[in-house]
């Protein structure tokens, strides 16, 4: 099993433009999870989703950040227009079931936005 | 905001001592959830203990629970410099079905 695959591995990019980060969970699990990860906050879930609907975007910062799941094997997070301040590392996780057990997470993205 | 928070924040021990780390959370849980970060990585799950369990164990970890003072520790005996990492414990609330993860320790093992 590949385990859950991020890409890109690391981005730089100017504030202003648009980023898109991608996730492919395990195949079978069907709760996706996107965090971010910084010094300051530490891990923040920004959404789950659950049988490729969003459960939960409470966590999701402004109106900048989007995310999708067309399908079972694929998800994207988009922040657009990037800012300094979203310079962080993204997550992607899954898991079985509808979440609150055991996460399979990513290798990360780290995202530097100038 | 954070749920859990893991004392200490950082711990520097040799190899072959035994490392303890803390975590204390506010609310009621389902269930208690212990992941490893190594550097540059993503977290590896270690080990869940449901409300209802007061002890676990896998291999050299060791995890207590108790509720009544919403507290959990992990116990890694005989540590190894491949131990190493960031430790973050994670909780999940009743009703819910994410994950609210601590700060987490640094530990440093050295040879």
């Amino acid at each position: 099993d590949a385990g859950v695959i991020q890409s890109p591995r690391h981005e730089v990019t100017e504030m202003g433009q648009e980023v898109t980060l991608r996730c492919k969970p395990i195949s079978g699990h069907n709760s996706l999870f996107w965090y971010r990860q910084t010094m300051m906050r530490g891990l923040e879930l920004l959404i789950y989703f659950n049988n490729n609907v969003p459960i939960d975007d409470s966590g999701m910062p402004e109106d900048r950040f989007s995310a999708k799941m067309p399908n079972a094997s694929f998800s994207t997070l988009k922040i657009q227009p990037s800012e300094p301040r979203d310079s962080a590392v993204y997550f992607c996780a899954s898991s079985f079931g509808r979440g609150g057990y055991e996460q399979y997470f990513g290798p990360g993205t780290r995202l530097t936005v100038t | 905001s954070q749920q859990g928070e893991e004392d200490p924040q950082a711990l520097s021990i040799q190899e072959g001592e035994n490392a303890t780390m803390n975590c204390s959370y506010k609310t009621s849980i389902n269930n208690l959830q212990w992941y490893r970060q190594n550097s540059g990585r993503g977290l590896v799950h270690l080990i869940l203990i449901r409300s209802n369990e007061r002890e676990k164990h896998s291999g050299r970890l060791r995890v207590t629970l108790d509720t009544s003072k919403k507290s959990s520790s992990l116990l890694i005996t005989a540590s190894r410099a491949a131990d190493t990492a960031s430790y973050f414990c994670a909780t999940v609330s009743p009703g819910y079905s994410t994950l609210t993860f601590g700060k987490g320790t640094m530990l440093l093992v050295s040879p």
